[in-house]
């Protein structure tokens, strides 16, 4: 099955720097990468998703890259605000179907005013 | 619309217990799932359904059974519950081709 990894567990930025979220993911067949944030206490709630045939999508500040070759996908956040602060997970499909989702096990991303 | 919504929010089960949690969604969504969330392990998969009456496992479904007689309803029952089913339940729901919408959750304390 789909087995995807996250990077980094933790991260701590100031306010308005960058912060990068890495994920490597095994099945080939993968064609749908979500990224969702969850805050302390709430559900998760999708903030961006790609699929396999692009290679970049943005959203205000909010961008993910894809690279197929190489099984990995990124989330970057610029202009960090406290507000961002929370856990970010990433996920992948498996067997080209959107609803079974296998999720990597979350970035805790502090953002310090 | 109420979207995804759970019940209960907590509950507290004794060791060999079973319950039903309840999760319904009114988006008319083909698609629904059930994951666990555990500290540090993300969100993993338990059951999943593609429709009314079609249901199948995903990473985690020993002690889990599932059963969809409506698209609006999945329930998801614990029959005899264990200590490593304490958890937070997360039901989600989608269209084909779209983002998942997750319910509130449902913590689970199994003692």
């Amino acid at each position: 099955g789909e087995n995807v990894e996250q990077h980094p567990s933790t991260l701590s930025v100031q306010e308005g720097d960058s912060a990068v979220i890495k994920c490597t993911y095994s099945d080939s067949a993968s064609n749908y990468f979500p990224w969702y944030k969850q805050e302390l206490g709430k559900r998760p709630q999708l903030i961006i998703d790609i699929r396999s045939n692009v290679g970049e999508k943005k959203d205000q500040r909010i961008a993910v890259t894809l690279n197929k070759t190489a099984k990995h996908f990124s989330l970057h956040i610029t202009e960090t605000q406290p507000e961002d602060s929370a856990v970010y997970f990433c996920a992948a499909n498996s067997g080209g179907s959107n609803y079974k989702l296998t999720f990597g096990k979350g970035t805790l991303l502090t953002v310090n005013p | 619309n109420a979207g995804v919504t759970q019940t209960p929010k907590f509950q507290v089960l004794k060791t060999g217990q079973s319950m039903t949690l309840q999760c319904a969604q009114d988006m008319n969504h083909e698609y629904m799932s059930w994951y666990r969330q555990d500290p540090g392990m993300g969100l993993r998969l338990i059951h999943y359904s593609v429709g009314a009456g079609i249901t199948d496992q995903g990473e985690v479904p020993n002690g889990y059974n599932v059963s969809r007689s409506t698209t609006e309803d999945f329930p998801l029952r614990l029959l005899s519950a264990a200590p490593s089913q304490t958890s937070v339940y997360f039901c989600a729901s989608s269209r084909s081709e779209s983002e998942q919408f997750f319910g509130p959750g449902t913590r689970l304390t199994v003692l």
